[in-house]
């Protein structure tokens, strides 16, 4: 079945503990992202990649990291999580940029 | 800046009425336009798209939307909401990658 598959789905942390959301994908897909979901904010991208290797920021990178170093990862890092990064994180990949997005099923943290 | 607006952060509809829920779009090179909808607890998931073509687009579960360039809009309907259509709804622009996205609709069905 292609998906896109993250973990965890739920993470309580504390302030300052790094922590990694592992994101994979089973479809080939060239393109991937990381959105943050946030009440009354809609969706804002925080980091994608277009390629194996190739990773540029999207509209809220502070306090993030990523890695493309397979075509099917794409992990989101958090070197120093703060509450303000408390929030609903979407994994999401397309053929390409342009295309579709298939998008995991959510990761809720909450940052004490 | 590309931009998506969503008009209406939240529409509230009786069960069995029309569903209008609206995008504008400001990219200045054509679009491809996307509506997503996200169940409570879910993930997004496509509805429909616009690339090229015909400009009225059929989606999933009865919704179709109307690219009108003219009006840099592409609106959201359904002729007969059911209590099962409740989520939230983005509509989302890719005419300069990567995709933007409006912020969101919330649409509520009342019995």
């Amino acid at each position: 079945e292609a998906q896109v598959t993250q973990n965890p789905r739920y993470l309580i942390t504390v302030t300052g503990k790094k922590l990694t959301v592992t994101c994979s994908q089973n479809m080939n897909h060239e393109y991937m992202s990381w959105y943050r979901q946030d009440p009354g904010l809609g969706l804002r991208q925080i980091y994608y990649s277009m390629n194996v290797e190739v990773t540029d920021k999207g509209d809220v990178p502070e306090g993030y990291k990523v890695s493309r170093k397979e075509k099917r990862n794409f992990p989101l890092i958090l070197e120093s999580p703060s509450p303000n990064q408390t929030s609903l994180y979407f994994c999401a990949s397309s053929l390409m940029a342009s295309g579709e997005l298939f998008f995991g099923e959510g990761s809720r943290l909450t940052v004490l | 800046a590309q931009s998506v607006t969503q008009l209406g952060s939240h529409v509230s509809v009786s069960e069995g009425a029309l569903v209008l829920l609206r995008c504008n779009y400001s990219s200045s090179v054509p679009p491809y336009l996307f509506w997503y909808v996200q169940y409570p607890n879910q993930g997004l998931q496509l509805l429909l798209k616009y690339t090229t073509g015909a400009t009225l687009v059929k989606g999933i579960n009865g919704f179709e939307a109307e690219f009108k360039k003219s009006e840099t809009s592409f609106h959201l309907t359904k002729p007969s909401a059911h209590m099962s259509d409740a989520a939230e709804y983005f509509c989302a622009d890719s005419g300069n990658t990567p995709l933007v996205f409006g912020k969101g609709t919330r649409l509520s069905v009342i019995a």
